[in-house]
């Protein structure tokens, strides 16, 4: 079957605009993660999806940032007014129920530069 | 001081060694997982561990939660493990949240 899908897999924008990033999970995944991996930085959580709710947005640096779910199936990740410090390659992953307790599949990732 | 560190940053060795890789938390978890990240990008999950000892194929994985500490043993290694291997700790609280490793970048030579 068909693996966790995010798009577009690149993403060059200028500073101050926004952008939308989206994940199409494994389908029966209902955990939903998004994760940022910046140059030369360890992968850095920005928030969890159970279903449509979201019970963990700690990771999200600031209120640029923000996420939805619709469906229990797809998610966008949304950055306003970007800046240079956004660029970064941004990665999601889909699992079963159970959260940590369960394997994470994860996307290819969204390379975006803020140029 | 991270919350998760792992050693070696960066490690080479001749194909058919025997590799370890060391992962130690200072934070009470709930699970601990160790990630392979191909030079492409793409990121695969080895293994989940809570507690005890897993193995797959020539790779085991062990924790000793007392001791907050988990190894990643590759054995015969061979030059397609050339990877970065990354470990993640969930806290042992109401978060979902993960704590990364910066990651051990492994190259296996021919």
């Amino acid at each position: 079957g068909a693996g966790v899908s995010q798009s577009p897999s690149n993403k060059v924008t200028e500073k101050g605009k926004d952008v939308e990033l989206r994940c199409d999970p494994i389908s029966g995944h209902t955990a939903l993660y998004w994760y940022r991996q910046s140059l030369g930085q360890g992968l850095e959580f920005l928030i969890y999806f159970q279903g449509n709710s979201a019970p963990d947005k700690s990771g999200l640096p600031s209120d640029r940032f923000s996420a939805e779910r619709t469906g229990g199936s797809v998610s966008t990740l949304t950055i306003q007014r970007t800046q240079q410090e956004d660029s970064a390659v941004y990665l999601c992953a889909s699992s079963f129920p159970g959260g940590s307790y369960n394997e994470q599949f994860f996307g290819p990732g969204t390379r975006l530069t803020v140029l | 001081k991270n919350e998760v560190e792992q050693s070696p940053q960066n490690l080479t060795a001749q194909e058919g060694e025997f590799i370890t890789i060391n992962c130690s938390y200072s934070v009470g978890i709930s699970a601990l997982h160790w990630l392979q990240q191909h030079p492409g990008g793409g990121i695969v999950s080895l293994f989940m561990l809570s507690s005890g000892k897993k193995k797959h194929g020539r790779l085991i994985a062990t924790i000793n939660i007392q001791e907050k500490h988990s190894s990643l043993h590759i054995t015969a290694s061979h030059p397609r493990d050339s990877a970065v291997y990354i470990c993640a700790v969930r806290k042992y609280s109401g978060t979902y949240k993960y704590i990364f490793g910066t990651g051990t970048r492994l190259k296996v030579l021919a």
